[in-house]
């Protein structure tokens, strides 16, 4: 759901399910995109990274998928484990903007035993 | 990826007063970010630190309020000058590598101002 003031959107699975979580970017300009997990207390971990010229990408148990027709990013989680449990963002860059990331409003990963 | 310490990792501090926080990187990096991060919210970019000269602040943040330096390729301190409540939040240091794209973050000082 979308997010308003403080409260994020939130994403509630079971262990070992799938997850899909969903950003809207909102720079046609973006040409570089990345995914970011932070737990409670640390500073953003780098997950995955995406450029424009592909659709999608794949790491270990995870995937991004980009469609800039919808300016529209995803990251799916495999087998969801409960230290999956966190907030993930999604963030857009212009290669040619000295490197100035813009952040996405964070999703609320809560992954159930 | 680059190891990034920040110092301090949390404070509570006084109205009217100031903190610098410091961010050292364990190698050369090409480029460094200070980012805020609200209570509940994304992270919004403050500044560009600069190796030797004056850091690029984004629209909404100036640098009386602030200043930052970054004396060589590994270490760049952010200062909250003059701080209120306002102002509590969870403050990043980031970083790009040498090689690549990819933007690496410090675990962040957790500023409360009271």
């Amino acid at each position: 759901g979308e997010s308003v003031g403080l409260h994020l959107p939130t994403l509630s699975v079971q262990e070992g399910d799938n997850s899909i979580i969903n950003c809207a970017y909102s720079n046609s300009a973006s040409d570089y995109f990345i995914w970011y997990k932070q737990e409670s207390g640390k500073g953003p971990q780098f997950i995955i990274d995406i450029r424009s010229n592909m659709d999608k990408r794949q790491g270990q148990r995870v995937t991004v998928l980009l469609n800039k027709t919808v300016k529209h990013l995803s990251l799916q989680i495999a087998a969801t484990q409960p230290g999956d449990s966190a907030v993930y963002f999604c963030a857009e860059m212009s290669l040619g903007s000295n490197y100035k990331l813009t952040f996405g409003k964070g999703t609320l990963l809560t992954v159930n035993p | 990826s680059a190891v990034i310490s920040q110092k301090p990792s949390r404070d509570i501090c006084q109205r009217g007063t100031s903190l610098t926080i410091q961010c050292q990187v364990d190698s050369q990096v090409t480029m460094m970010f200070w980012y805020r991060q609200q209570p509940g919210q994304s992270l919004t970019l403050i500044a560009t630190a600069n190796q030797g000269s004056e850091a690029t602040y984004e629209s909404g943040f100036v640098i009386d309020k602030f200043p930052i330096s970054r004396p060589n390729l590994t270490f760049s301190t952010l200062t909250v000058s003059n701080m209120s409540p306002e102002d509590s939040s969870i403050y990043l240091c980031s970083v790009r590598a040498r090689k690549g794209e990819k933007l690496f973050f410090g675990s962040g000082t957790q500023l409360s101002v009271l």
